[in-house]
């Protein structure tokens, strides 16, 4: 079956520029998270949606990023007015259920600020 | 700000020979306990979920133990081959679902 897809793979844009990543979970996932990795550092959390709870938004760096997920599935990451420091690589991933169950991860959104 | 730690941060193995590395997390407030393995240009993939002290899981040459009285977990590749070259992550998985990366363990396999 389809695993979690990312779109785009590559996005190059300049600093100030609003970008929107897109998550499409596995099918039937009711926990999706997003990611990043900034050059040389470890996988950040940013955000946790968990079927229909309220999402931890703990992990978010600052209020230019916001994340929503629409219907329970598709997810939108929305970074405004980028900044140079904002380039990493997003990664989004779901799971079936939360805690006890693996993540399953998309290729990821390499996103550039020029 | 959850404390999850791996050691070393990398290391370098000849093929055939076999090694390990530690994860070591906050023993409160435990739910379970993530290892992916994440090889270069491609997505982190899940090894093992352990949840319960005690808990040795085994994937192939691969194998993991898990102490949640005192806080670690060891990762064990068994006749390390080059293809086991890759990072391996730890994540600690609160009650509440949310999961903290350690920064991983890079493994490079020598032939």
């Amino acid at each position: 079956g389809a695993g979690v897809s990312q779109s785009p793979s590559n996005k190059v844009t300049e600093k100030g520029k609003d970008v929107e990543l897109r998550c499409d979970p596995i099918s039937g996932h009711t926990a999706l998270y997003w990611y990043r990795q900034s050059l040389g550092q470890g996988l950040e959390f940013l955000i946790y949606f968990q079927g229909n709870s309220a999402p931890d938004k703990s992990g978010l760096p600052s209020d230019r990023f916001s994340a929503e997920r629409t219907g329970g599935s598709v997810s939108t990451l929305t970074i405004q007015r980028t900044q140079q420091e904002d380039s990493a690589v997003y990664l989004c991933a779901s799971s079936l259920a939360s805690s006890n169950q693996p993540q399953h991860f998309g290729d990821g959104t390499r996103l550039s600020i020029l | 700000i959850l404390n999850v730690e791996q050691s070393p941060q990398s290391l370098h193995v000849q093929e055939g020979d076999s090694t390990n590395f530690t994860c070591s997390f906050p023993s409160s407030n435990f739910y379970a306990l993530h290892w992916y393995r994440w090889e270069t240009a491609k997505s982190p993939e899940a090894l093992f979920v352990m949840t319960l002290n005690g808990d040795e899981k085994k994937k192939g040459r691969i194998s993991a133990t898990l102490n949640t009285k005192e806080g670690y977990s060891y990762l064990y590749i068994k006749g390390s081959q080059p293809e086991d070259s890759a990072t391996y992550l730890c994540a600690f998985c609160d009650s509440w679902g949310k999961l903290q990366f350690g920064a991983g363990t890079q493994v490079v396999v020598t032939p």
